[in-house]
């Protein structure tokens, strides 16, 4: 079966930084993508990654290992406004998305 | 209209009765999907469409119904709703099938 496993939860403190891990087994890999979703609220893109390394986008990044089947979104100067559930979800070999059940993310002052 | 947006933004419904979750985009997207989210679970591809005319299943598809008529439209049917169907419902789109998912506000569905 199709698999995306990622912490429940995390807390850190603002200013911090906090790396949120996701490890996958798919029937085929087309891309790997991270998405912020705060309460009550729909989900929003944050990266895309298809090609093993790192993609940086401000003072988010996300990083990707097809060999392990990893991936880690990384969020620094953490801020209160980050406190949200990350969801990582895989491209399948069928071009559908299979999500993880996401990382709720608390962030203390 | 910027976006994707759903309706109604959240109903009661008593089991049995037919239920249709409206949504539309402007961004004339060719592909288009309905998840649900339940607690601890993640978002589930219940019908998905890669254009116009076509739909497809996917994984949690018993129950529900999709057309696609058109590009901007792709409504959601639940023939006769069962308190399992309970959850929130988020309409997608991307430009195609390997492309970036934009998602609506969601439509929060209970069913008695």
């Amino acid at each position: 079966g199709q698999n995306i496993d990622q912490p429940t939860e995390m807390t850190a403190t603002e200013g911090a930084i906090v790396q949120i891990n996701c490890t996958y087994q798919t029937s085929g890999f087309n891309g790997l993508f991270w998405y912020q979703q705060h309460a009550g609220e729909a989900p929003t893109f944050l990266s895309y990654n298809v090609l093993d390394g790192l993609e940086e986008k401000g003072r988010f990044s996300s990083f990707l290992s097809r060999s392990k089947g990893y991936s880690y979104l990384l969020l620094k100067e953490l801020q209160m406004k980050d406190s949200a559930s990350y969801l990582c979800a895989v491209l399948d070999s069928n071009y559908q998305l299979i999500w993880g059940a996401g990382t709720k993310l608390i962030i203390k002052p | 209209i910027a976006g994707i947006t759903q309706a109604p933004t959240s109903q009661i419904l008593a089991a049995g009765r037919r239920m249709t979750l409206r949504c539309t985009q402007d961004m004339r997207h060719n592909a288009m999907y309905w998840y649900r989210q339940d607690l601890g679970l993640g978002l589930r591809l219940i019908h998905y469409s890669n254009t116009a005319g076509t739909t497809g299943k996917g994984e949690v598809p018993d129950g529900y119904s999709v057309s696609r008529a058109n590009t901007d439209d792709f409504p959601l049917t639940l023939a006769s709703a069962v308190p399992s169907q309970t959850s929130v419902y988020f309409c997608a789109s991307s430009d195609s099938p390997t492309d970036t998912q934009y998602f609506g506000p969601g439509t929060r569905l209970t069913v008695l």
